[in-house]
């Protein structure tokens, strides 16, 4: 039972432009949220995190926004680079003492 | 410093090997964890430790053995695995406020077990 889900495989975008992956979850005990990029043969790279206290948490060129009544979180890359083709995992945890779950993951692919 | 180190990068071992994962941070986190992620898929939980006792262990086979000699260093001792169990290691750590936020991924050990 997958309590984190990207439904999403994959997604490709232009360079300059506005890249959204995006994230549900089902266990509304979860109250902390991160995105993670992945590049082949290494380990993931912590992005940008958001607690369930807000809706929307901004570093750069990345914004994470959190519907949390539909519990739909968003990653907004604007603008997409080249160098941000990987594979992007959503993560969700509860700090009551959980480790992380992490949805499949979603391959971003930035043409020049 | 937000670096987590792992040695090796690779391994290839047979089911009758006996040969350790390591992996260390110096951010002074003091939970630590090991996960295990296939091809196509997330990385999956398999231990933590915190304030060097493990605290979760995810069911896992007993031919995976974890240490923790000290709150910079994570053992992963293994011994008669499995093809299956072929696949790519990760070490995180993160910050003692809690367990799961903001984890710092090392960059695996590939394990190929023949």
């Amino acid at each position: 039972d997958q309590q984190v889900k990207q439904n999403s495989p994959s997604l490709s975008v232009q360079e300059g432009r506005i890249s959204i992956l995006n994230c549900d979850y089902t266990n509304s005990m979860f109250d902390y949220f991160l995105w993670y990029k992945k590049y082949p043969a290494e380990g993931p790279t912590f992005l940008i995190s958001i607690s369930s206290i807000k809706d929307k948490n901004e570093d750069g060129r990345f914004t994470v926004f959190l519907n949390k009544s539909a519990k739909h979180l968003s990653l907004h890359i604007v603008p997409s680079q080249p160098g941000d083709s990987a594979v992007y995992f959503c993560a969700a945890s509860n700090q009551a003492g959980t480790a992380l779950i992490f949805g499949k993951g979603t391959t971003l692919s930035v043409s020049s | 410093d937000t670096e987590v180190t792992q040695t090796p990068k690779h391994l290839v071992m047979g089911m009758t090997n006996k040969k350790s994962l390591k992996c260390e941070q110096h951010m002074g986190h003091r939970a630590m964890y090991w996960y295990k992620q296939k091809a196509k898929k997330p990385p999956e939980l398999m231990f933590v430790y915190s304030y060097e006792k493990l605290s979760i262990n995810e069911s896992v086979p007993s031919r995976f053995s974890p240490e923790c000699p000290n709150s910079s260093l994570l053992n992963l001792h293994l011994h008669a695995l499995q093809p299956e169990d072929s696949a790519l290691y990760l070490c995180a750590s993160s910050q003692p406020r809690g367990l799961g936020d903001e984890q710092y991924f090392g960059p695996g050990t590939r394990l190929t077990v023949t």
